[in-house]
């Protein structure tokens, strides 16, 4: 089962606009973590945000965490004609010990040059 | 240079037969993980294993089986069992969570195999 659902499904925008991807889940978690996949590739690790914490940044990427309405967003900014990828949410649960990543559908972004 | 590498890339299965996909890492991760991509669609978790010869059953194991006799192993069966096994297939790694973490998980680039 899939627990996370992004928000759009996809999203066209021209260089140097920002981009805002959105995340909803369903249970408790302890992190939830973005990652970047380029067609036919494998995923890249993106950015991790533990529960506890409401905001991170990191270059040009800026997380932000709701626990109390089981949401994430992603926002890029400035963004670049490499950056036209898919973005996966993924929670993380812990099962026996174990952390078990759950991934959204993903939003495929194009940045129109 | 570190990192993950799965083979083939590509992979064509006639109906009925069984296939093995590779996957080796050299990260010194202890655990590993194997998950099933289809179009358009995020990642379902087959299988993974926390430690050398010790692996569990994911989301989706049905159709699938894996052995974990090295560290840097992780091979994946795709057996006749799996009905549909067209699909993009991906490994990756990490450190485990029994050393404290979180931690992100490593990909390697995929094998996509397609049963004709």
């Amino acid at each position: 089962s899939q627990q996370g659902e992004e928000d759009p499904q996809a999203l066209s925008i021209q260089e140097g606009e920002n981009a805002t991807m959105n995340c909803s889940y369903k249970t408790s978690i302890n992190n939830l973590q973005w990652y970047r996949q380029n067609s036919g590739r494998g995923l890249v690790h993106l950015i991790l945000i533990r529960s506890n914490e409401r905001e991170k940044h990191s270059g040009r990427l800026r997380v932000t965490l709701d626990t109390s309405k089981k949401s994430s967003s992603l926002l890029i900014t400035a963004s670049r004609a490499a950056d036209t990828a898919s973005y996966f949410c993924a929670t993380a649960l812990y099962i026996q010990g174990a952390q078990k990543l759950v991934f959204g559908q993903g939003t495929r972004l194009t940045i129109n040059p | 240079d570190g990192g993950i590498t799965q083979s083939p890339k590509y992979l064509f299965r006639k109906e009925g037969q069984n296939v093995t996909l590779s996957c080796e890492q050299n990260l010194n991760h202890d655990a590993m993980y194997w998950y099933r991509q289809d179009p358009g669609q995020g990642l379902r978790l087959i299988y993974y294993s926390q430690i050398v010869n010790d692996f569990q059953k994911g989301d989706i194991a049905e159709g699938y089986s894996v052995s974990r006799e090295k560290k840097e192993s992780f091979p994946l069966t795709v057996t006749s069992a799996q009905k549909n096994p067209t699909a993009f297939y991906l490994c990756a790694s990490s450190i485990p969570s029994a050393a404290g973490g979180p931690y992100e998980q490593f990909f390697g680039p995929g094998t996509r195999l397609t049963v004709l």
